[in-house]
């Protein structure tokens, strides 16, 4: 059973472009909604979280827009440049237990 | 300089053998996790340490096996009963009294190929 459902798979934008990426979750008790920026052979770095408390949250060109009776948080890259280009995680976990639950992510490339 | 170390970057074994991947940090974090990465399956956690010589089983443990003996060491041994253990290997670490307690650090990963 899948608990994060990460849309879409690969994402192509052209530079300046506002790329957004979606997830949607199952569990109830998650109550922190991280997203992560990986770059090919590296570790995933943390970029932005969110709580349900919140409906928006941004840092920089990132956006996290939260839904929560719907169950659905998303990603939003504004001014979006090459080196943008990575895959992105959503994740989600419970502060009962602090596992994250993670999407199975999302390529996306910025084109010059 | 602080953080999370991996070793080795890469790692080449033949199928039967046992091989240990290495996980130190510095950050003086209490739990750490490992996570297996397979492409287009995002991260699955194998197992996780919230305490020294405590761990619990992850949603992926089968065939893996862990230690804790200090705070800043949690080596994964990959054994010959993991039926598929090509992937990328990831550690994380997690401090209760950080910023955010949700809060997971992750190193550079260790990418393991079986023959």
């Amino acid at each position: 059973q899948q608990q994060v459902k990460q849309s879409p798979q690969s994402l192509i934008v052209q530079k300046g472009g506002i790329p957004i990426i979606n997830c949607a979750y199952e569990n109830t008790a998650f109550d922190y909604f991280p997203w992560y920026q990986q770059f090919p052979g590296k570790g995933p770095a943390l970029l932005i979280a969110i709580r349900p408390d919140v409906s928006e949250k941004k840092e920089g060109r990132f956006t996290i827009s939260f839904n929560k009776s719907a169950k659905q948080f998303s990603l939003h890259i504004m001014d979006s440049q090459p080196g943008d280009s990575a895959t992105y995680f959503c994740a989600a976990s419970s502060s009962s237990n602090y596992k994250l639950t993670f999407g199975k992510g999302t390529l996306l490339t910025v084109n010059p | 300089d602080g953080g999370i170390t991996q070793s080795p970057k890469y790692l080449f074994r033949k199928e039967g053998q046992n091989v240990t991947l290495s996980c130190e940090q510095n950050l003086n974090h209490d739990a750490m996790y490992w996570y297996r990465q397979d492409p287009g399956q995002g991260l699955r956690l194998i197992y996780y340490s919230q305490i020294v010589n405590d761990f619990q089983k992850g949603d992926i443990a089968e065939g893996y096996s862990v230690s804790r003996e200090k705070k800043e060491s949690f080596p994964l041994t990959v054994t010959s009963a993991q039926k598929n253990p090509t992937a990328f290997y990831l550690c994380a670490s997690r401090n209760f009294r950080g910023a955010d307690p949700n809060e997971q650090f992750f190193g550079p990963g260790t990418r393991l190929t079986v023959l």
